[in-house]
């Protein structure tokens, strides 16, 4: 079967560094999603990766390793307001979304 | 704002009532698509629409039924359903390019109550 694991809650302090795994396995691989889902809204788009490597976008970077199948994001600086959880999601080989449960993270001032 | 817009966020229904849900987007996307997210679970796959063709129904029960009459607007129609159908359900578009770097953006969901 496909799977997705990720924590489903971690803790941070305002101003650290979090960072969230997320391991799969898949049938098939066509890149992996990070997406931000405040309480009672939208989950919204954070990164793409499909190849080996570290994307860095301002303060956030999302990691993969597809011969490990895991991958990471990386929030830097940490703000009250990324108070959030946030979901990985896996586009297997029929082009379909697999999604992880979410990790919620909760950041204390 | 994300381009995708939900009505009604809110919904409590009893199981003998009829009532629909409506999504549209403004982003000028060909896919469509129909989530339930329950708390602690992942996304739930329902319904996909690519180009207003039905492409993915992963074994959703009757009571739920969509429509999609163009590429701009999706409709979740709701009857008979049971207390465990209350979730939140998120609507998605896409371009419906096919490959690997075909992004969903979400809309932020109807919140339904099924009493």
């Amino acid at each position: 079967g496909q799977n997705i694991d990720q924590p489903t809650e971690m803790t941070a302090t305002e101003g650290a560094i979090v960072q969230i795994n997320c391991t799969y396995q898949t049938s098939g691989f066509n890149g992996l999603f990070w997406y931000q889902q405040h309480a009672g809204e939208a989950p919204t788009f954070l990164s793409y990766n499909v190849l080996d490597g570290l994307e860095e976008k301002g303060r956030f970077s999302s990691f993969l390793s597809r011969s490990k199948g895991y991958s990471y994001l990386l929030l830097k600086e940490l703000q009250m307001k990324d108070s959030a959880s946030y979901l990985c999601a896996v586009m297997d080989s029929n082009y379909q979304l697999i999604w992880g449960a979410g990790t919620k993270l909760i950041i204390k001032p | 704002e994300t381009g995708v817009t939900q009505t009604p966020r809110h919904l409590v229904m009893g199981m003998t009532n009829k009532k629909s849900l409506k999504c549209e987007q403004h982003l000028g996307h060909n896919a469509m698509y129909w989530y339930k997210q329950s708390a602690k679970k992942p996304l739930e796959l329902m319904f996909v629409y690519n180009f207003k063709e039905q492409t993915e129904n992963n074994s959703v029960p009757s009571r739920f039924s969509p429509e999609c009459p163009n590429s701009s607007h999706l409709f979740l129609h709701l009857h008979t359903l049971q207390p465990e159908d209350s979730a939140l359900y998120l609507c998605a578009s896409s371009q419906g390019s096919g490959s690997g770097t075909d992004t969903q953006y979400f809309g932020p969901g109807t919140r339904l109550t099924v009493l």
